[in-house]
């Protein structure tokens, strides 16, 4: 049973391009989280998402972020504009449906560099 | 208030010590709290959870002690082994919310032979 997959693992841009950052949830896993990891800090929530619906996007900057979960393939987390201040690695988490304690589960993360 | 406030930042032990991390928040509408295993470069994995109804939770080496009244909670690693040195991170959430965690700014562990 495959964990979570996030891609790409490296991510170099430039100031001012845009980064697209995929994630696909382990298998019947609905709920989708990204989260970003400064250096030497914990993670901070960005957005949670469920199968074409964003349920809660109070971590996320108002600004040239946006995130996606369609129906059919993986969830998108993008980056428009990029800043040196985007730097950081960037995890998706995944939970399964239902009621009660439904634990997140990582993957390895996309670490993301500006130029 | 969203904060959980973690310590030690970094935590050096010998093998066979007893490591301890220690966890405190402010919201009390929290009511799940797990900690996580980070190795370098690899994502946060699940180590162990508690939830408020308990005051003490123990699988394997790890046990979390979890003190409501004083919105503490902790995690002990009993037999430390090299193995271990990792950053640990506490976090907490709210369950039938967005059930989004919490974390604290992580511990990093480092256990000598």
């Amino acid at each position: 049973n495959a964990g979570v997959m996030q891609n790409p693992r490296h991510l170099v841009r430039r100031r001012g391009q845009e980064a697209r950052l995929r994630c696909s949830p382990m298998k019947g896993h609905s709920h989708v989280y990204w989260y970003r990891q400064l250096p030497e800090e914990g993670l901070k929530f960005m957005v949670y998402l469920q199968k074409e619906n964003i349920i809660d996007e109070s971590g996320m900057p108002k600004e040239r972020f946006s995130a996606e979960f369609p129906k059919e393939g993986p969830s998108i987390l993008r980056i428009q504009q990029v800043v040196r201040g985007d730097s950081a690695a960037y995890f998706c988490a995944s939970s399964p449906p239902g009621q009660g304690l439904q634990p997140q589960h990582f993957g390895d993360g996309t670490r993301l560099s500006i130029l | 208030q969203q904060q959980v406030k973690q310590s030690p930042q970094s935590l050096i032990v010998q093998k066979g010590g007893i490591s301890i991390i220690n966890c405190a928040y402010e919201n009390t509408a929290f009511d799940y709290f797990p900690w996580y295993q980070q190795f370098p470069g690899k994502g946060p994995a699940l180590l162990i959870a508690i939830r408020p109804d308990v005051s003490e939770k123990k699988e394997g080496r790890f046990t979390i002690s979890f003190n409501k009244s004083a919105k503490q909670f902790s995690l002990h690693i009993m037999d430390s082994q090299p193995g271990d040195s990792a950053t640990y991170f506490c976090a907490a959430s709210i369950m039938g919310g967005s059930e989004k965690l919490v974390f604290g700014k992580g511990t990093k562990l480092t256990v000598n032979p």
